[in-house]
This record gives structure tokens, C-alpha cells and sequence, in this order.
């Protein structure tokens, strides 16, 4: 079992649409947890961190639930520009003082018009 | 303004060679990584160093030599290369603190044939 785990998709929807990705972490020790964005044959960038209380960021929320070891991610009102891969990642602390990135497979998002 | 920069963007190369990819940073952070990205789009840290100083060296065949001159710049040599090779690289950079932000390089696809 991968230690983060996302649905690949790919997610199809219509712009305007809202869409909820959701993923899932096996490790306990993870501290901290982000949402990063890989558009197609470029690199990671943050979109955004996640935290127990929920945080948002314009049309995107994110939670995480450390309980069911879950974290979520929503974007409303999607737009075409959205596109791309949505990468789960969870810090887990080990080697050093950063720790370790642990990314999930990614989950696909095509916003059509 | 390049952040991250690796050298070179695509590399092509026969099996048995010998090879060499470079980055820099110029945001002045302490911490470096190496990332690999196969064909089934997961992300895996390689090695990481700060300050110079290897902190993580994950499970990564001897072939695979990280070299860090000083903290903004952190080189990978690749000895004897295999067809399983055949991946893109990334490096990133962050600050020495748990969850910091780490800021990924456009990436180096190696092929090897």
C-alpha cells in the first residue's frame, strides 16, 4: 500500500463546475500536509498547505482530517486554467530537521469549456 | 528570474554512459533535494542535503552520486546508466524547517537507450 494514496481520475468536468479531491495517508508521523499542482511536463509547485481547522485560498478549500488520516481538496466555480495534476503531499519528519516530502500519485483534473 | 535551474533539460543517452545533472538556486536556502519522477508520475526524494551535508539518502543504487560544491548548488552523476534510469529528475530547494515550501527546478528528462 503506497503511503499516500490519491484516485488518479482523470477528473472531466465543465467549467463552473465544483470539484472534491480526496486522499488518503498511512503514516501517523506526518505533520504536515500540502496540495501541489503539476501542470503537464512541468514541475510541482504549492498550491497550497493544509490545516485541521480547514484553510481556503480563493475558489480552492482545503481540510484535513487527521483522525481518518484524510485531506480533501475543493475548487469551485473551475476554470479552464485549473487543469492539470493535483499532487497530495505529506511531510513526514525523519532524517534532518525538514523531513520528508511523501507525494501521492497525483489525481488529473480536464476542465472543458 | 530563475529560482531553480537544472542543466541540461533533456538528455539522451546510450546504456552504460555516464552522466551529470546540475542545479542552482538563487533564493538563498540551506536545503537541496533530488527528486525522481517515473513513467507511472510518482515523485520520489532521492538524496537531500543542507548546507553540504547529506540528510536523507533513500534506498537509491550506489550508481547515483550527489555532489553538493556549496548550498546553492547540488549535482547528480550517474554511473553505468540503465534502461530503469529513464525518468525525469527534479531538484528542489527549501529552507532547513519542517514543512517549509520546498521550490522545484523545471526538471531534467533522461532517456536512455
Amino acid at each position: 500500500r503506497k503511503e499516500v494514496e490519491q484516485d488518479p481520475g482523470p477528473f472531466n468536468v465543465p467549467e463552473g463546475a465544483t470539484v472534491a479531491f480526496n486522499c488518503t495517508y498511512s503514516n501517523s508521523a506526518s505533520q504536515s500536509f500540502f496540495w501541489y499542482r503539476q501542470d503537464c511536463r512541468k514541475e510541482p509547485k504549492l498550491l497550497m498547505s493544509v490545516y485541521s481547522s480547514g484553510n481556503e485560498d480563493g475558489r480552492f478549500t482545503a481540510q484535513l482530517n487527521r483522525a481518518s488520516q484524510y485531506i480533501s481538496l475543493l475548487i469551485r466555480d473551475s476554470k479552464l486554467s485549473d487543469s492539470a495534476t493535483y499532487l497530495c503531499v505529506v511531510n513526514r519528519l525523519g532524517s534532518g530537521n525538514t523531513g520528508k516530502l511523501i507525494f501521492g500519485q497525483g489525481t488529473t483534473l480536464q476542465v472543458k469549456p | 528570474d530563475t529560482a531553480v535551474s537544472q542543466t541540461p533539460k533533456y538528455l539522451v543517452t546510450q546504456m552504460g554512459n555516464d552522466k551529470s545533472i546540475k542545479c542552482e538556486q538563487n533564493l538563498g536556502h540551506d536545503t537541496m533535494y533530488w527528486y525522481k519522477q517515473d513513467s507511472k508520475k510518482f515523485l520520489k526524494i532521492m538524496f537531500s542535503y543542507n548546507n553540504k551535508e547529506l540528510i536523507i539518502n533513500e534506498t537509491v543504487p550506489n550508481r547515483f552520486s550527489p555532489k553538493s560544491p556549496d548550498k546553492a548548488h547540488l549535482n547528480l552523476h550517474i554511473n553505468s546508466l540503465e534502461l530503469g534510469d529513464s525518468a525525469v529528475y527534479f531538484c528542489a530547494s527549501s529552507q532547513y524547517r519542517p514543512g517549509g515550501e520546498q521550490y522545484f527546478g523545471p526538471g531534467t528528462r533522461l532517456t536512455v537507450t
